[in-house]
């Protein structure tokens, strides 16, 4: 079945330190990918989308790329903040299907 | 504009008890979704509804677990004899149509502790 993979955490970075978040997927067809973030005590949001291979989602300062030869969607971001301190999820949807998340990588940021 | 909002946040309950669990989904959304998230984990999927209509119902783990949402909007979930595994955060999402581009927006997730 479907499935995502991403890198388990914490991650822990200074303030202005470059974020990468590994995600890869397995899946028929030809998904949806997203970045969900969960902030502490809230509930989860979209951070980004990329619905066909090649596409780049960006929000916020992050940016994921859809890479269909390596099944990939990284997360990425220049220069972190202690407000990005949160959980974040990789997901993808398959057609009329639910969404299938990763379990999630926790990024504390430090001043 | 409102989001999705669930009720209760939080519900402690002891091992054989009933819980029902509601969610209101954003105005006008067809698509309703119910995921269970244990601690540390990502969200898993437990139902679907587009308008009233249960499409998809295969993420239920038991026979325990009962969701409807009989006029299209409001849904709830029931679990019935509760048990311990039941513990997790329940999440509710809703999308305007459900296709595979549609955003989901989540509500703030109702956390169950079963005693």
């Amino acid at each position: 079945g479907d499935s995502v993979t991403q890198m388990e955490g914490p991650v822990t970075l200074s303030e202005e330190a470059f974020l990468t978040i590994n995600c890869t997927y397995t899946a028929t067809g030809y998904p949806s990918l997203f970045w969900y973030v969960q902030y502490p005590g809230e509930g989860l949001q979209l951070l980004l989308k990329a619905t066909k291979a090649d596409d780049k989602g960006s929000n916020k300062g992050f940016e994921a790329t859809y890479r269909k030869e390596t099944t990939s969607f990284h997360l990425e971001k220049g220069s972190v903040q202690v407000s990005d301190s949160a959980v974040y999820f990789c997901a993808l949807e398959a057609g009329n299907t639910p969404l299938v998340f990763g379990k999630g990588t926790r990024l504390s940021v430090i001043a | 504009g409102a989001g999705v909002s669930q009720s209760p946040r939080y519900k402690v309950a002891k091992r054989g008890q009933d819980v029902a669990l509601r969610c209101d989904p954003i105005s006008g959304h067809v698509s309703l979704f119910w995921y269970q998230q244990a601690l540390g984990q990502g969200p898993e999927f437990l139902t679907y509804f587009q308008n009233e209509a249960q499409l998809d119902k295969s993420g239920l783990p038991s026979d325990r677990f009962f969701a409807e949402r009989p006029e299209g909007s409001v849904s709830t979930l029931k679990i019935q004899r509760t048990q311990q595994e039941d513990s997790a955060v329940y999440l509710c999402a809703s999308s305007l149509s459900g296709g595979s581009t549609d955003t989901q927006y989540f509500g703030p997730g109702t956390r169950l502790t079963v005693l």
